[in-house]
């Protein structure tokens, strides 16, 4: 199976801008998390979307927003970007089958905002 | 809740010699427990898991570690490391049956040096 595929690798942005940023969960995987990762805060976990409805919500500020497509398909949006929205955005799909409960990583998307 | 804790940001090493690095974790319920390891300039990669059954667990690549209930702890250890090996681990945890509530450690990278 192919793993989890997130676009665009590297984006750069100016403040004040919006961004999306897309994920690709591993197929037949339904369930689809967002962190962000900076060297200050570490791993954060921003929402996780499953069947096309948000399931859980981390504490960010309104200006970050996702959804869920029919396909498992997953954006995050950033609003009215922030210097300090510069991070890693990594989105993990999650399988469970079975007896497994166990969340895969994509290569992330390196977000700079200038 | 759930909080891990990994002591040590940093572990120097030399090659060839063993390590281990260290993760505790807090939670009132059953959790499961995680190793990510995370090379330069890339994603999270699943190390390995413990979700139930035998308290060791190994990786394909020659780590192990063990899930110590009464000392809450899931110490990731290799006998023999190699340059190959340079990368920030991540401990993490979630109640059982939701790893869609993964909370991990602050890392810990591991230097191998020559």
């Amino acid at each position: 199976k192919a793993g989890v595929t997130q676009t665009p690798r590297y984006l750069i942005k100016t403040r004040g801008q919006q961004v999306t940023l897309s994920c690709s969960p591993i197929s037949g995987h339904r369930s689809v998390s967002w962190y962000q990762q900076t060297p200050g805060q570490g791993l954060q976990f921003l929402f996780e979307y499953f069947s096309e409805t948000q399931r859980n919500k981390g504490n960010f500020p309104g200006r970050f927003s996702g959804r869920q497509f029919s396909n498992s398909r997953s954006e995050m949006n950033v609003s009215t970007l922030e210097l300090g929205d510069s991070a890693l955005y990594l989105c993990a799909s999650r399988e469970t089958t079975g007896e497994t409960d166990t969340q895969y990583f994509g290569p992330g998307t390196r977000l700079t905002v200038l | 809740a759930q909080s891990v804790t990994q002591l040590d940001s940093q572990v120097p090493v030399f090659e060839e010699a063993p390590v281990e690095l260290r993760c505790n974790y807090s939670s009132s319920v059953s959790v499961y427990l995680f190793w990510y390891v995370q090379y330069p300039n890339q994603g999270l990669q699943l190390l390995l898991k413990y979700l139930s059954g035998s308290t060791l667990v190994e990786s394909i690549n020659g780590f192990e570690a063990e899930f110590n209930k009464s000392q809450t702890s899931f110490h990731l250890r290799k006998p023999s490391v190699h340059i190959s090996d340079t990368a920030e681990y991540f401990c993490a945890v979630s109640p059982v049956g939701a790893t869609n509530k993964l909370i991990f450690g602050t890392g810990t990278l591991l230097a191998v040096q020559p």
